[in-house]
């Protein structure tokens, strides 16, 4: 049975700080994993992952791929509020391009 | 720049009742797909249309049918409405092959009581 796994569930810091969510998978015929950002409504892409090692970086966030390891990192440096979501990650197989299996979510909250 | 649009984005219906949600894009994209999205559960698939005029079952099918009406459009139907259809549904599209990256729409919150 395919099994992606998003630790920690809920996380709580101070703007300023840094942190790393993870995201971790079992699934046959491994095509991409995908972080996706939701604030209230619709998830909203982040970074899409497909080879290992090469990091991607948009802003404060960052993310990296272990495809011998099988799991995923997404990194914020210097939180803002506004980074306050759900922060979702997905895997896709090759055989079912598009379909997307989607982890339980970390809540991250950020206090001023 | 419209997107991926849905409607209606809040229902409220009776046990035993019927609906249908739309969902149309205007990316002309080929593939779509509806999610449901529960407390803590994560986005899981209801049923996808990888192209016009084919659809497929995902991890949650029972309960739903669908039609994918056209590229644009791909409506998902509840046909006798139980409290377990409770949720957050989302539908979403994605271009091909090669560009896999899914956008969502907004999203429609139904309550069955």
């Amino acid at each position: 049975e395919d099994k992606v796994v998003q630790s920690p569930l809920s996380l709580v810091v101070h703007e300023g700080d840094t942190v790393t969510l993870n995201c971790s998978y079992e699934v046959t015929n491994f095509r991409s994993l995908l972080w996706y950002k939701q604030e209230k409504k619709a998830p909203t892409f982040l970074f899409m992952l497909t080879s290992s090692g090469i990091e991607k970086k948009s802003g404060r966030l960052s993310s990296i791929l272990d495809k011998k390891e099988l799991f995923s990192i997404l990194n914020i440096t210097a939180t803002q509020t506004g980074d306050s979501a759900v922060y979702l990650c997905a895997v896709e197989r090759g055989s079912t391009l598009g379909r997307l299996y989607f982890g339980r979510g970390t809540q991250l909250t950020v206090w001023p | 720049n419209a997107g991926v649009t849905q409607t209606p984005k809040f229902q409220v219906l009776k046990t035993g009742q019927s609906m249908t949600l739309q969902c149309a894009q205007d990316m002309n994209h080929n593939s779509m797909y509806w999610y449901r999205q529960d407390p803590g559960m994560g986005l899981r698939l209801i049923y996808y249309s990888a192209s016009e005029g084919t659809t497929d079952k995902g991890e949650v099918p029972n309960g739903y049918n669908v039609s994918r009406l056209n590229k644009r459009e791909f409506s998902l139907r509840l046909e006798s409405a139980a409290p377990s259809q409770t949720s957050v549904y989302f539908c979403a599209s994605i271009q091909d092959r090669l560009n896999t990256e899914a956008f969502f729409g907004q999203g429609t919150r139904l309550t069955v009581v």
